[in-house]
């Protein structure tokens, strides 16, 4: 399978709500999770990470949380924003190697305002 | 503003065409990578450097595509010859070697006919 699943591929939400994109991955050692933010005709932006030291990472209205058992870390989006709208990649890094990352496939947010 | 650029952005060229992509990393940056995104790949890492050197070009396709850093300003990546299935958009990041953040460039969207 995929190294690092993401789901769901995309997401609708009604400006003020929550949005929360899930993604697991299956290497053990993997011990960095980056989130990239990626707008139309531009390239990723990162928004927050965390490290497998780490259970919950938040910042303002973005919070990471990593469940290192399960294998699985999300990203929470709280009081959405129309310029929240993008998408959404996880990663996961390959073993300890810090530099090269399995990516997800992408969440394409839709906030309406 | 520290940013990575990149050029050109847009490049349409036909089948077995040369096509050379340039890169300057964030000033102070000693690594760089070289990303391809497609819809069906995503994306995917290319190749990347530290201090001018190659680390990993695992993920490219060596018998037409190279990489380069002539100097600590300039990373270029060659397609030579260029085929259809080269179209993608490539991204080149930067970043220092003792962290994990990669910092994007806009990309250079490639179209080859």
């Amino acid at each position: 399978g995929e190294n690092v699943e993401q789901h769901p591929s995309t997401l609708s939400v009604q400006e003020g709500d929550s949005a929360v994109i899930k993604c697991t991955y299956s290497d053990s050692a993997s011990n960095y999770f980056p989130w990239y933010k990626q707008e139309l005709g531009k390239g990723p932006q990162l928004i927050i990470d965390i490290r497998s030291n780490v259970g919950e990472k938040k910042d303002q209205r973005i919070a990471v949380t990593l469940n290192k058992t399960a294998k699985h870390f999300s990203l929470h989006i709280t009081e959405t924003q129309p310029e929240d709208s993008a998408v959404y990649f996880c990663a996961a890094s390959i073993g300890t190697d810090f530099n090269k990352f399995y990516f997800g496939s992408g969440t394409k947010l839709n906030v309406k305002p | 503003d520290a940013r990575v650029t990149q050029t050109p952005r847009h490049k349409v060229t036909e089948m077995g065409q040369e096509v050379t992509m340039r890169c300057q990393p964030i000033l102070g940056h000693n690594t760089v990578f070289w990303y391809r995104q497609t819809m069906m790949q995503g994306l995917e890492l290319l190749a990347y450097f530290r201090n001018r050197a190659p680390l990993d070009d695992s993920g490219m396709p060596k018998d037409r595509f190279s990489a380069e850093m002539p100097d600590a300003t300039l990373a270029t990546l060659k397609i030579q010859p260029s085929e259809p299935r080269d179209s993608a958009v490539y991204f080149c990041a930067s970043g220092l070697g003792s962290q994990e953040t990669q910092y994007f460039g806009p990309g250079t969207r490639l179209l080859v006919l």
